[in-house]
């Protein structure tokens, strides 16, 4: 049983399309995140919800919104798809005050053409 | 702000070499601290972590020690093996985030 389970693993699409990334945890935590990392492998947070609410938002531009339906599912949709969207988003779930680290999934490779 | 700094890469070693990553943060308050690990296309593993001052985290013959009074947390292996071969990322944890140094890749040549 994969932990925290996103789909799809790869997503190639043109300038200007809108695309939706899925994420799944079944480990019961309460928290989950969405992380983009870039072509130099840096990690930045991008957002993360508790218990389906907001929690942080690192200043991502309004083309992304994050869905959560319920607390085991973080959906993230982009609108109007840029070039500098290319990336790997990474989906991850903690449970409490995070001192036992985080989970991640496997990353979504978005690329845009 | 809390922030994690790591030694610059690339690093290249050859197998049974003694391996040190360092890794340094900034933090307001008393963070835990983590190794990740991300083997080429693949996501984020947790390699190890402690919570306080002088703990010890290790898994697979990695060890960090939280060192307060230096704000560091370097991750040393003894005798590194050719599948250590990854991205290894030093992190804290504070309030309600995971913030994560730029990441030094690792390549250990047989």
């Amino acid at each position: 049983d994969t932990a925290v389970s996103q789909t799809p693993k790869y997503l190639v699409t043109q300038m200007g399309n809108d695309k939706s990334i899925k994420c799944e945890q079944n480990l019961g935590h309460d928290t989950m995140y969405w992380y983009k990392q870039d072509s130099k492998k840096f990690l930045k947070i991008m957002f993360s919800y508790n218990n389906k609410e907001l929690i942080i938002n690192e200043t991502v531009p309004n083309r992304f919104s994050p869905k959560s339906p319920d607390k085991a599912h973080l959906n993230l949709h982009i609108n109007s798809l840029e070039l500098g969207d290319s990336a790997v988003y990474f989906c991850a779930s903690s449970q409490g005050e995070n001192r036992d680290g985080y989970t991640f999934g496997s990353g979504t490779r978005l690329t845009v053409v | 702000g809390n922030s994690v700094t790591q030694m610059e890469g690339p690093v290249t070693l050859s197998e049974e070499a003694f391996l040190t990553i360092n890794c340094t943060y900034t933090a307001t308050g008393y963070p835990s601290l983590f190794w990740y690990v991300q083997y080429p296309g693949e996501g984020l593993q947790l390699l190890l972590k402690a919570t306080k001052a002088d703990d010890k985290g290790s898994n697979k013959g990695f060890e960090a020690t939280y060192r307060k009074e230096t704000t560091s947390f370097h991750l040393e292996k003894g005798s590194v093996q050719v599948s250590d071969s990854a991205v290894y990322f030093c992190a804290l944890s504070l309030v309600q985030k995971l913030v994560f140094g730029q990441g030094t890749r690792l390549t250990i040549n047989p």
